[in-house]
């Protein structure tokens, strides 16, 4: 069992839905990032948290460390916010990723 | 400003042949990471280096071996390729510790045949 679980697997929504992605970490952590991995290939860093709740557009992520739990959301999806989604948490010195979330928006 | 910048982005390899994979960053970045991604499994951390010189071995080391001479370059060697060695490879880096912002190259495409 992975010590970072993403749900769901694969997401498809149509276009202006609000969308959520989970994160569920077994082990305690002290920080998680989200990332966003595009069609091409290339990940990019969204967020970094490790308390309450952040904001970068349509953007949200919010963590809960002693739930063991953080979220994804994206309000107003577009078709451009179709790539996976993938979670990590940092605990001692590494990071733990998830197999991560693949969205589909379609128009 | 390229940020990380990894080469080469496809390579297809015979069983038992080497290669380098090189990673550069130009963000003054302490920490280096490789990692390699494969069907229905998270990214995993190969090795590691926490500044100029210095290497660590990760979760998945055995077949690869890394060098840092200079702080802006991280070079992952593969001796002695195996098929189980096809994956996507990624170089990261941060500033810090995997508690800072990490940045990602493109990834490298490997097939071992």
């Amino acid at each position: 069992k992975n010590e970072v679980e993403q749900s769901p697997q694969n997401l498809t929504a149509q276009e202006g839905e609000f969308i959520t992605i989970n994160c569920s970490y077994s082990v305690g952590i002290s920080a998680l990032h989200w990332l966003q991995q595009h069609p091409g290939g290339g990940i990019v860093s969204l967020f970094m948290l490790s308390s309450g709740k952040k904001k970068h557009g349509r953007l949200i992520a919010t963590i809960n460390i002693q739930e063991k739990h953080s979220s994804l959301h994206i309000t107003a999806s577009h078709p451009r916010d179709s790539a996976v989604y993938i979670c990590a948490g940092f605990s001692g010195s590494r990071l733990t990723f998830g197999e991560g979330t693949q969205l589909t928006v379609n128009p | 400003n390229a940020g990380v910048t990894q080469t080469p982005k496809f390579r297809v390899l015979k069983t038992g042949q080497s290669m380098t994979l090189l990673c550069a960053q130009d963000m003054n970045h302490e920490y280096m990471y490789w990692y390699r991604q494969d069907p229905g499994m998270g990214l995993r951390l190969i090795h590691y280096s926490v500044g100029e010189g210095t290497t660590a071995k990760g979760e998945v080391p055995d077949g690869y071996n890394v060098s840092r001479l200079k702080k802006q370059n991280f070079l992952l060697g593969l001796e002695s390729a195996a098929p189980s060695q096809t994956s996507v490879y990624f170089c990261a880096s941060s500033l810090q510790g995997p508690n800072t912002e990490a940045f990602f190259g493109q990834g490298t495409r490997l097939t071992v045949v």
